[in-house]
Parts: structure tokens; sequence; C-alpha cells
């Protein structure tokens, strides 16, 4: 069975960057067609798909958050990555892992537990 | 890209059927049939309970079903149960690699 697991930072500063990392285990991030996704809830409790890695190597973002937002893979340690760069207020949430597949990756079926972020100076 | 259109809340008694709306655009729900409906209890990460607008991933009661028609998705929760009580989200494919979610609605079971 599948795992994730979220790590990082709970209190980033205005204007900085977030770095989370989603540890897989159970299975190799690097097998089978999946994508491997960012999701956040944001306090008003309303969930953001914020993008994912492909396994094909292709990664897409949410078109507003491009200019911001890096999601990296390290096959080598069964991780990826999220960067998000000038952060603010508004970034505050609970910042969650997920794989999906399917067709566009349509079935977000295993999530980590989440990892709250908060921004405040 | 704004958020899909749930209701805030339903209700039903144990042992009713709810269903829970999700209103879209001819951008989104009404182009793709990749909708799916996810579970949250509090305090948990969402859950999936349904994909591809009406499919269960293994593991789901069958008292789950999900719908579609025009740009409005649909989950029926048939028979319902104390534990069916959480928040609902819907999910759909918009289009250029990006997925946009409902505001989320919120079960009571009476």
């Amino acid at each position: 069975q599948v795992q994730l697991q979220e790590s990082g930072p709970g209190l980033v500063k205005p204007s900085q960057t977030l770095s989370l990392t989603c540890t897989v285990s159970g299975g190799s991030i690097s097998s089978g067609g999946y994508y491997w996704s960012w999701i956040r809830q944001f306090p008003g409790k309303g969930l953001e798909w914020i993008g994912f890695h492909h396994n094909s190597g292709s990664t897409f973002y949410k078109p507003y958050l491009t200019s911001r937002v890096t999601i990296s893979v390290d096959t080598s340690k069964n991780q990826f990555s999220l960067k998000l760069t000038s952060m603010t207020a508004a970034d505050t949430a609970v910042y969650y892992c997920a794989r999906s597949n399917g067709v566009y990756g349509a079935d977000f079926d295993h999530w980590g537990q989440g990892r709250l972020v908060t921004v405040s100076s | 890209q704004s958020a899909l259109t749930q209701p805030a809340s339903v209700s039903g008694s144990p042992g009713q059927s709810v269903t829970i709306s999700c209103t879209g655009t001819s951008s989104d729900v009404g182009t793709y049939n990749l909708v799916s409906w996810y579970q949250q209890h509090p305090g948990k990460a969402p859950k999936l309970m349904i994909y591809e607008v009406s499919k269960w991933p293994s593991g789901v009661s069958n008292r789950f079903s999900g719908s579609k028609s025009g740009n409005t998705a649909s989950l029926t929760i048939s028979g319902l149960q104390a534990e069916d009580e959480a928040d609902y989200y819907c999910c759909s494919y918009e289009g250029y690699s990006s997925w946009v979610f409902g505001g989320g609605t919120k079960l009571t079971v009476l």
C-alpha cells in the first residue's frame, strides 16, 4: 500500500520561499504512469490543485501559479518536492501531496496527511 | 478557473438518500467526463469516493454513486449512515492539464 508523508516548515515569513517534501513509501515513485501532485486546503476549507509531475517527465501547474511554483522529483530518495516563492498570508493552508493516475491523472487516490503552513512574520 | 459550485450544506436522516450537486461550466464539467468526488472527515485527508463521473475505486461502498448532466455533476449517497457525515468535494478537469475543485459541502446526518 502506497503511503505519502509531507515534511517541511510549518511557518514561513512573507516574501520567503516555501519548500515541502513528500516521501513515498510502499512503491517506487518512478514506476507506473502516475502523477505526483501538490494540493492545498485553505482555512475556509476550499481545496486547490497546485500542480503535478508525471512519470513521463512532464510537469504541469495551475496556470495562475506557474510563475511561483516548481515541482521536482528525486527518484533516488523516492521523494517529490514543492517550492512556492513569494509567499503571502493568502498562501496559508494545509498542503497535501497526492498520487493520481488515469486519464490526465483523474483520480487522486492516495494522499498524505497534510502539512499546515502558516505565513506570518 | 473559478471553483466549482457546491451547496454549503445538505442533510438527511439515516437510511435516506441525499444528493450533492457540483456545477461548473462548459469548459470543465460540461466537456470532460473527468469529475471525481472526495470525502473528508475532520482533521483527515480527503478520500477518493468516485472518479470519472461514476466509477468506484476499490473498497468504496456502492451506496455512493455519481452522475453528470450538462455542466452539473452529482453525488448521491443512499442508505445514509452516521459515518457518512463529512465534507464532500467535487473535482473536475478544466483543460490545459489543470484541475479545479468545488468549494465543498458539509453533509449532516440528522
